[in-house]
């Protein structure tokens, strides 16, 4: 079974310091792997969508790697801000499950702090 | 403006007082999807829809019910509410078993916070 875990748990930086935010999954059999935001009192937003051919994906400050072999995929955000306070999770939809479900990572709550 | 909605977004009720959650979407979408979230256990599945009149359990699915009479609605119906039923509850959907599966995006809705006395 697709075990998904997110490392740290919880993260504080100051402003201005890059992030590196860690996501790890146990089975390689996926299609792909998604970056989510979830602020309080909303719904997930998605960021970046990594295809298991792609090695990575770009979008403004974010960045997101994928080692489909090792099991790992790196959330990158450069140059961090306020706003950027969040957490956020990783889901990979594996190959051998259901079609269209996310295995969920348990997060990792971000604060930047001014 | 593409959206998941739910409703309601905040509901405190009774054990064994029968409830439902609504879900729609206006993209269109054939995959819908019910997920809970509690803490340290991240995002769990509790039913998911291929298409109308499709419906089948996640990983979760006791106590829960769903039905999926139209496209574009995904209600979560919970017969007997019990207070380890107390969760935030998110729908999600995307375009569906089109053969993209690999760029398939999932969209969620805002959340429902259930709390269950």
């Amino acid at each position: 079974k697709q075990e998904v875990t997110q490392i740290p748990a919880a993260l504080s930086v100051p402003e201005g310091e890059n992030l590196v935010l860690n996501c790890s999954f146990t089975d390689s059999a996926i299609y792909n792997l998604q970056w989510f935001r979830q602020d309080p009192g909303k719904g997930l937003t998605s960021l970046l969508l990594i295809q298991s051919s792609q090695r990575e994906q770009t979008s403004g400050r974010l960045n997101a790697s994928l080692d489909k072999s090792s099991g790992r995929s790196t959330l990158y955000i450069a140059a961090s801000q306020p706003g950027d306070s969040a957490t956020y999770l990783c889901a990979v939809k594996g190959t051998t499950d259901s079609w269209g479900k996310l295995q969920f990572g348990a997060g990792t709550q971000v604060v930047v702090t001014p | 403006e593409a959206q998941v909605t739910q409703n309601p977004r905040y509901l405190i009720t009774v054990t064994g007082k029968k409830l439902t959650v609504t879900c729609s979407q206006n993209m269109n979408h054939e995959y819908m999807s019910w997920y809970r979230q509690d803490p340290g256990l991240g995002l769990r599945q509790i039913y998911y829809s291929m298409n109308v009149e499709v419906t089948d359990k996640g990983d979760v699915p006791e106590g829960y019910k769903v039905s999926r009479k139209e496209k574009r609605n995904f209600p979560l119906i919970l017969e007997s509410p019990s207070p380890n039923q107390t969760s935030l509850y998110f729908c999600a959907s995307s375009l569906g078993a089109s053969g993209r599966f690999s760029t398939d995006t999932q969209y969620f809705g805002p959340g429902t916070r259930l709390t269950v006395l």
